[in-house]
């Protein structure tokens, strides 16, 4: 069984469409977050859900809304795509529970192109 | 506020040589220090962590890393290159989960070993 699972693992899509990716965790962990991996490999932190209660939002344009309908699901809809959004998006889990940080576990990432 | 510097964005060094990546942290609070490793189209896996404790801490594959406070870093280290080790090295910085949850990303170090 896969630790974090996001899907699609690609999209290629248009300027102005709408397009969301999945992520689900089966570890257990309280808190989620997705990063963005640009094409020089910089990851930025996006969002951050613990329990799925939204603690970390940097600056993001609000055409991306994360969700967290339970602890074990971190969803991400953008809304009319720019070329700019191209990149790899990777959702990870931790459980920050104890207060000492474990292992940050990544999914293998959803690569989104915008044409 | 937390951040990483990574020195050298690609380090090349030949099959059996030292690995020596470098990464310099900044944190108002104790930090808790990782390294990971990204493989190709692949998401980024745990090499190794600090908390507390023994500053010289070993993880997977030969790699260690030493946290010196002093010198505010962390460098990750490998006796003998192998062809495997060829990939992207992030390092990364986190605080107590009564500071906010944050991981923050260096912007990677591109590790080639020569045969």
């Amino acid at each position: 069984d896969t630790a974090v699972s996001q899907t699609p693992k690609y999209l290629v899509t248009q300027m102005g469409n709408d397009k969301s990716i999945k992520c689900e965790q089966n570890l257990g962990h309280d808190t989620m977050y997705w990063y963005k991996q640009d094409s020089k490999k910089f990851l930025k932190i996006m969002f951050s859900y613990n329990n799925k209660e939204l603690i970390i939002n940097e600056t993001v344009p609000n055409r991306f809304s994360p969700k967290s309908p339970d602890k074990a699901h971190l969803n991400l809809h953008i809304n009319s795509l720019e070329l700019g959004d191209s990149a790899v998006y990777f959702c990870a889990s931790i459980n920050f529970g104890s207060g000492v940080p474990g292992e940050l576990f990544f999914g293998e990432g959803s690569r989104l192109t915008v044409l | 506020a937390q951040s990483v510097t990574q020195l050298g964005s690609h380090v090349s060094v030949s099959e059996g040589a030292l690995v020596l990546l470098r990464c310099n942290y900044s944190s108002s609070v104790p930090p808790y220090l990782f390294w990971y490793v990204q493989y190709p189209n692949q998401g980024l896996q745990l090499l190794l962590k600090y908390t507390t404790g023994a500053t010289l801490v070993k993880g997977i594959n030969g790699f260690e890393a030493e946290f010196k406070k002093s010198e505010t870093s962390f460098h990750l280290t490998k006796p003998s290159a192998h062809m495997s080790d060829a990939a992207e090295y992030f390092c990364a910085v986190s605080s107590p989960r009564n500071t906010g949850n944050q991981f923050y990303f260096g912007t990677g170090t591109s590790l080639t070993v020569i045969p």
